[in-house]
């Protein structure tokens, strides 16, 4: 089982739908979240992160991690063709270290 | 604007031949990352540094080197590229002890 596992997609949703991302994990000390966006043939850039449990808005997106479950979600909200690109959630704990585990990403389509 | 930069952005080059890939950075992080990226995998850690210490990623291959002269630039060589070593090559810089990582637009390596 790897550490971090996400459904690479795609995911093709219609302009204005709210997408959800998901990932799950394995290691319990993991603390930061963080979802990372990559367009086609550029480099992530870091989209939001979230210290331990609970919400976080900024926007359109917001990111939800529910560490009971291990499980981490980006929500997106009307989303527009421009949000079409690979998310991925990376985690990483705090302390010594912090190196983030990379999920492989999914890929969302958002068609006008 | 602040920045990393990573150049070529595509390189092909041939079997055994040796590459090298750069990266530079205007950001004045301490912590200098290079990831291997294949097509919808996870971004793999090949080395980072923190400043000028050095660690290598226990499953990176012998035949992947890499350099920091200094805290703008990293390089990346590969001293006898192999067909499986085609992919993205992303460099990521850090500031001390945090969970964010500023990406460069990858370079795009091609072997014949």
């Amino acid at each position: 089982q790897k550490e971090v596992e996400q459904d690479p997609g795609p995911l093709s949703v219609p302009e204005g739908a709210i997408v959800s991302l998901n990932c799950t994990y394995s290691n319990s000390a993991f603390q930061y979240f963080m979802w990372y966006r990559q367009y086609s043939r550029k480099g992530p850039e870091l989209l939001m992160y979230t210290y331990s449990s609970g919400n976080k808005e900024d926007g359109r997106f917001t990111a939800q991690v529910d560490k009971s479950s291990k499980y981490i979600s980006l929500f997106i909200r009307d989303s527009q063709p421009s949000d079409s690109a690979t998310y991925l959630c990376a985690m990483t704990s705090s302390g010594g270290s912090y190196i983030p585990t990379f999920g492989r990403g999914t890929s969302l389509i958002v068609h006008p | 604007d602040a920045m990393v930069i990573q150049n070529p952005r595509y390189q092909v080059t041939q079997f055994g031949k040796p590459v090298t890939l750069s990266c530079s950075q205007t950001l004045n992080h301490n912590v200098m990352y290079w990831y291997q990226q294949k097509s919808s995998q996870a971004p793999k850690l090949l080395f980072h540094y923190y400043d000028k210490d050095f660690n290598n990623e226990a499953d990176t291959p012998d035949n992947f080197q890499s350099r920091r002269p200094n805290t703008s630039f990293c390089f990346l060589d590969i001293r006898s590229p192999g067909l499986g070593d085609a992919a993205m090559y992303l460099c990521a810089t850090s500031p001390d002890d945090s969970y964010e990582q500023y990406f460069g637009p990858g370079t795009r390596l091609t072997v014949t």
